[in-house]
């Protein structure tokens, strides 16, 4: 049981450029949440999904876009990469959406835009 | 308006001292959920504790305990007799109704520990 994954754990990428961060959970979970963490911040909620086709925008989703074909994927793209973007990002689950499941983080992706 | 404030942006104590980490949250929600997050140096998100609203029992384990207080909407995290190893960004969090039967994870900026031997 490997919980929740993100690949990669780095990337660098130029302004511009696009790239999908991968997010998988082996707990068939229904909900997934994408965070982005800045220096000295909380998390932050980009998009969430409460099931496979569903996702809602969260407090920060310029910028990005989700999809949800399956229960275990649920990938965060960047299609014009802005140094504003330079982040961690988190990947997370839960059992459901009611607010007593604690969430399972993803160990995190470094990004940097140059 | 900030639902979560973690007023202690850096907090620096000796090894086997006590130390709380603050925690105030604002929600209109009669039921809610508060949780504590720890993230080490080594980046990973570490779930530590959940309590809902209707329980304001203090909790103690090992060497952590937490204090709820919905009078002063507070729930303060309390590590005794500290170790290095406690050292890292410990989050606050609140969980609250979104719109109907969602949920979402509202964080605080995080409490910087460094415990020093």
């Amino acid at each position: 049981n490997a919980g929740v994954t993100q690949t990669p754990k780095f990337r660098i990428l130029k302004i511009g450029q696009s790239m999908t961060l991968q997010c998988t959970q082996d707990m068939n979970h229904n909900y997934m949440y994408w965070y982005r963490q800045d220096p000295g911040m909380g998390l932050k909620l980009i998009y969430y999904s409460v099931g496979a086709g569903i996702t809602d925008k969260g407090e920060v989703p310029n910028g990005y876009n989700v999809s949800r074909s399956t229960t275990e994927d649920f990938p965060l793209r960047l299609e014009l990469a802005a140094p504003s973007q330079t982040s961690v990002y988190f990947c997370a689950s839960s059992a459901a959406g009611k607010s007593s499941y604690e969430q399972y983080f993803g160990p995190g992706t470094r990004l940097t835009v140059t | 308006a900030q639902k979560v404030t973690q007023a202690q942006t850096e907090i620096s104590v000796v090894e086997k001292e006590d130390v709380t980490l603050d925690c105030v949250y604002e929600t209109r929600d009669t039921t809610y959920y508060l949780f504590w997050y720890k993230q080490p140096p080594s980046g990973e998100l570490v779930f530590l504790i959940r309590r809902n609203s209707f329980d304001e029992q203090n909790e103690i384990s090992g060497r952590y305990s937490w204090n709820f207080q919905k009078s002063t909407s507070s729930f303060n995290f309390t590590i005794t007799a500290s170790q290095v190893v406690d050292s890292a960004v410990y989050f606050c969090a609140l969980s609250e109704r979104s719109g109907g039967s969602n949920y979402k994870l509202t964080f605080g900026k995080g409490t910087l520990l460094t415990v020093n031997p």
